[in-house]
């Protein structure tokens, strides 16, 4: 069966340092992958989808980016953290682009 | 664009009653899919049950069922006998089968009362 990792299960950065949450995959090959962001009390908001190894698509303009290193590696980055990158993310995977299945997720707290 | 539109910010149940969480969306395709997702206070998002446009069926999955009604584009769900177990977060969600980006409604928080 498939399994989705994601760690950190929980972060505290100062404002100015470097980001790097990592999601992968077991027991399926070439899945989509996402990167989404839940603000407290708020619904998810998409941040990066790849199709494939070295392809990701940003449906928001923002302080990260991500890599897709591995078939079944997804990393999201920032060089330079925000107080507003604060957050709850959540990395999830796709057959075939219908439902998705999410991991744990990442509590991020930028001080 | 296409939207996600859930009207019912706070719902409660009584222990072993019904209760039906409210979706509504628009969208101008005509093949689509629609989702239901439950994220109790562990925030991991749980796929609760799915359906696809163009099947004209209802899903059901044990005491989870939808009313999928396509042509008000109205995708509500149905707990029946419900559990404490069920108090979460519900999310309605939509994605097209070409692009597979999932849309989400900003959600129904849900409490059971024993």
């Amino acid at each position: 069966s498939q399994t989705i990792h994601q760690w950190p299960a929980t972060l505290v950065q100062p404002v100015g340092s470097p980001l790097s949450l990592e999601c992968t995959v077991e027991g399926t090959s070439n899945p989509n992958l996402y990167w989404y962001r839940q603000a407290a009390g708020r619904g998810l908001q998409l941040l990066f989808y790849s199709v494939g190894i070295g392809q990701i698509s940003s449906e928001v303009p923002q302080n990260l980016s991500a890599s897709r290193p591995q078939d079944r590696q997804f990393i999201l980055s920032s060089k330079k953290l925000l107080l507003s990158d604060s957050g709850f993310y959540l990395c999830a995977w796709s057959p075939t682009g219908g439902e998705q299945y999410f991991g744990p997720g990442t509590r991020l707290t930028v001080t | 664009a296409q939207t996600v539109t859930q009207s019912q910010p706070e719902m409660s149940v009584q222990e072993a009653e019904t209760v039906t969480l409210s979706c509504t969306y628009d969208t101008s395709e005509s093949d689509y899919y629609l989702f239901w997702y439950k994220q109790p206070p562990s925030r991991q998002m749980i796929l609760v049950i799915r359906q696809e446009a163009y099947k004209q069926q209802n899903a059901t999955e044990n005491r989870f069922s939808v009313n999928f009604q396509k042509a008000a584009k109205s995708f509500s769900l149905k707990i029946s006998d419900s559990q404490l177990g069920d108090a979460a977060m519900y999310f309605c969600a939509y994605t097209e089968r070409s692009q597979g980006n999932l849309i989400f409604g900003k959600g129904t928080k849900l409490s059971v009362k024993p």
